[in-house]
């Protein structure tokens, strides 16, 4: 059972426009979300976060949402630049070991 | 900082190979954990470590087993490799309270180990 996911594998957008990557979760446990940027042959890495107390967090072109009652989650990117294509993973975390539950996986390519 | 360290970047191995895959952090982190990615499935934890002295399993655990040497390196191991293990592993540390909520927002993957099965 997928506890997380992203249900678009991929995303096209311009340069300079709104990229929106979106995320699911079923558990209402989870307490705290993170997004990881990947770049290929490159481990992930952190980009933004936000706990189950808020409802938004921004951090530069960076804004994540987090609707609790829908379970939803989504990362705004503005604007968009050719060096954010890469794979973009959600992550919620589970319990008190910090272990983290990720969904599949957006790739976005960001076109000049 | 080297950050998180794996070896090796790559290896193809025989099914029913052994093999151990290495990670190292200088980040004084307390948790340690061992991910490996396939097509369409993201990344999944195999086993994780909360603190040194302690291993635990995670999602998909069958077939490796791991050693948290110290509170630097976590090993993952495979005894006897088969086909369906051909992934790319990464290996990540993390600063978490156990008392609960993270300190920092910061975890760190290393750059991964593309394994092939034959």
């Amino acid at each position: 059972d997928q506890q997380v996911k992203q249900n678009s594998p991929s995303l096209s957008v311009q340069e300079g426009r709104i990229s929106i990557l979106n995320c699911d979760y079923t558990n209402s446990m989870f307490d705290y979300f993170l997004w990881y940027k990947k770049y290929p042959a490159e481990g992930p890495t952190f980009l933004i976060s936000i706990s189950s107390i808020k409802d938004k967090n921004e951090d530069g072109r960076f804004t994540v949402f987090l609707n609790k009652s829908a379970k939803h989650l989504s990362l705004h990117i503005v604007p968009s630049q050719p060096g954010d294509s890469a794979v973009y993973f959600c992550a919620s975390h589970s319990g008190n070991t910090g272990k983290l539950i990720f969904g599949q996986g957006t790739t976005l390519q960001v076109k000049p | 900082n080297a950050g998180v360290t794996q070896t090796p970047k790559f290896q193809v191995l025989k099914t029913g190979q052994s093999m151990t895959l290495q990670c190292a952090q200088d980040m004084n982190h307390n948790s340690m954990y061992w991910y490996r990615q396939d097509p369409g499935m993201g990344l999944r934890l195999i086993y994780y470590s909360a603190s040194e002295g302690t291993t635990d399993k995670g999602e998909v655990p069958n077939g490796y087993n791991v050693s948290r040497l110290n509170k630097r390196e976590f090993s993952l191991r495979l005894e006897s490799a088969a086909p369906s293990q051909t992934s790319v592993y990464f290996c990540a540390s993390y600063y978490w309270r156990l008392a609960g909520g993270p300190e920092m927002d910061t975890q760190y993957f290393g750059p991964g180990t593309r394994l092939t099965v034959l």
